[in-house]
């Protein structure tokens, strides 16, 4: 597709589970960035990739949080332990980089920790 | 830290009518970027209007409009002819040269009735 896809769109889960959150960038994109948003209020940066490298990391809120982009095009978000405080929508976005640094937004993950 | 602050939580237009949203920032740096992004019921992610710092021209996009005062550090889009489907949570956000995130407002409800 056109568009940044994300996968699952819905997650729920139970305290204590491990979840894998996927982000497929557009194609070509450089960039790309984590965010989390809680309802009513707008995105909150995790971490973010140029190609492979994940450049800046300061937004993960704990260790139990990871992720990876290893060859440099998907990505995924990981939550080990699940808390509830953890349940938010959990949106990916990625750019060309560089001058051209609009980011595209995916429809977000949203995940529910019961 | 660059801060994003977006003092109106609601606002209400008729159709065809004008609206302004305003926003400030507050940074350091010199050069940055401003954006504005549209959230529909959808909870998808618009990119609404971008503002290069560095440009003293205001950027427009059909009925969007943004009105950019780089000394006051205040970043406001006017929406004019305003249509039905421009209700949505409106969110400004900065980021700086760097591209490395992007720092949200907490946004403005904008509700467009007939």
């Amino acid at each position: 597709g056109a568009g940044v896809s994300q996968s699952p769109r819905y997650k729920v889960t139970k305290r204590g589970q491990d979840v894998a959150l996927r982000c497929d960038p557009i194609s070509g994109h450089v960039s790309l960035y984590w965010y989390r948003q809680a309802l009513g209020q707008g995105p909150e940066f995790l971490t973010y990739f140029n190609y492979e490298a994940q450049q800046d990391k300061s937004g993960l809120p704990n260790d139990r949080f990871s992720a990876e982009r290893p060859e440099g095009s998907i990505s995924t978000l990981t939550i080990q332990r699940t808390e509830q405080r953890d349940s938010a929508m959990y949106r990916c976005a990625s750019s060309f980089g560089g001058s051209r640094n609009e980011q595209f937004f995916g429809p977000g993950t949203r995940l529910t920790v019961l | 830290a660059q801060t994003v602050t977006q003092s109106q939580p609601e606002m209400s237009v008729q159709e065809a009518e004008t609206v302004t949203l305003s926003c400030t920032y507050d940074t350091s740096e010199n050069n940055y970027y401003l954006f504005w992004y549209k959230q529909p019921p959808s909870r998808q992610m618009i990119l609404v209007i971008r503002q290069e710092a560095y440009k003293q021209q205001n950027a427009t996009e059909n009925r969007f409009s943004v009105n950019f005062q780089k000394a006051a550090k205040s970043f406001s889009l006017k929406i004019s002819d305003s249509q039905l489907g421009d209700t949505a949570m409106y969110f400004c956000a900065f980021m700086n040269q760097a591209g490395t995130a992007l720092i949200f407002g907490k946004g403005t409800t904008l509700s467009v009735s007939s």
